[in-house]
């Protein structure tokens, strides 16, 4: 397996534009989260899935981020409009387990909104 | 919520050195203690993984102590090498959630 893959590596936006991120998780993985790292905070969790129905969404910022997994080898997290602070490496990690066993995590979007 | 916290945010040392990190945990009531290693510009590796049963796992160079009563873990890198240089993360796994709690990391520089 190549791993979690996500696409694309870097994305330059301007204030106010759609953003589209994308995961591709390992076979077989039942669970798939997306995190977002900043210098301030650190790597927070933004959403996980469990069997692409999403469980946890309490960490999403606001109404202008939404994300998807219409199955199970495919996730987006999309930004509508996006703004300068959203600006950040997102990361996406997959599971076979719960409970925090056997994470994988894909190279992240470096994403900058100026 | 659990609060995951490591000090000192960046250390650095000569080459052969032992050094410890630092993980503390506010909520001690953890499935698992996993600790990270991120390089520049790629994800997260993981390193070690203790779980809550456990006192401590080895991997090499590399040990991670759990002691989850006083809300503490550390990772312990023996004779460090300059290709041990990058940011290390701990993050704790919970039973009545699936996501991890992450700490801000500790960068580490091993000068040759």
């Amino acid at each position: 397996d190549a791993g979690v893959i996500q696409s694309p590596r870097h994305e330059v936006t301007e204030m106010g534009q759609e953003v589209t991120l994308r995961c591709k998780p390992i076979s077989g993985h039942d669970y798939l989260f997306w995190y977002r790292q900043t210098m301030m905070r650190g790597l927070e969790l933004l959403i996980y899935f469990n069997n692409n129905v999403p469980i946890d969404d309490s960490g999403m910022p606001e109404d202008r981020f939404s994300a998807k997994m219409p199955n199970a080898s495919f996730s987006t997290l999309k930004i509508q409009p996006s703004e300068p602070r959203d600006s950040a490496v997102y990361f996406c990690a997959s599971s076979a387990l719960p409970s925090g066993y056997g994470y994988t995590f894909g190279s992240g979007t470096r994403l900058t909104v100026v | 919520k659990q609060e995951v916290t490591q000090i000192p945010a960046a250390l650095s040392v000569p080459e052969g050195e032992n050094l410890v990190l630092n993980c503390s945990f506010t909520d001690s009531a953890i499935y698992n203690l996993q600790w990270f290693r991120q390089d520049p510009g790629k994800g997260l590796t993981s390193l070690l993984l203790i779980q809550s049963s456990q006192r401590e796992q080895t991997s090499g160079r590399l040990n991670a102590s759990l002691d989850k009563s006083s809300g503490r873990s550390t990772l312990y890198i023996a004779a460090s090498q300059p290709g041990d240089s990058a940011t290390y993360l701990c993050a704790s796994g919970e039973g009545g959630a699936n996501n991890l709690f992450f700490g801000t990391g500790t960068r580490l520089t091993v000068i040759p």
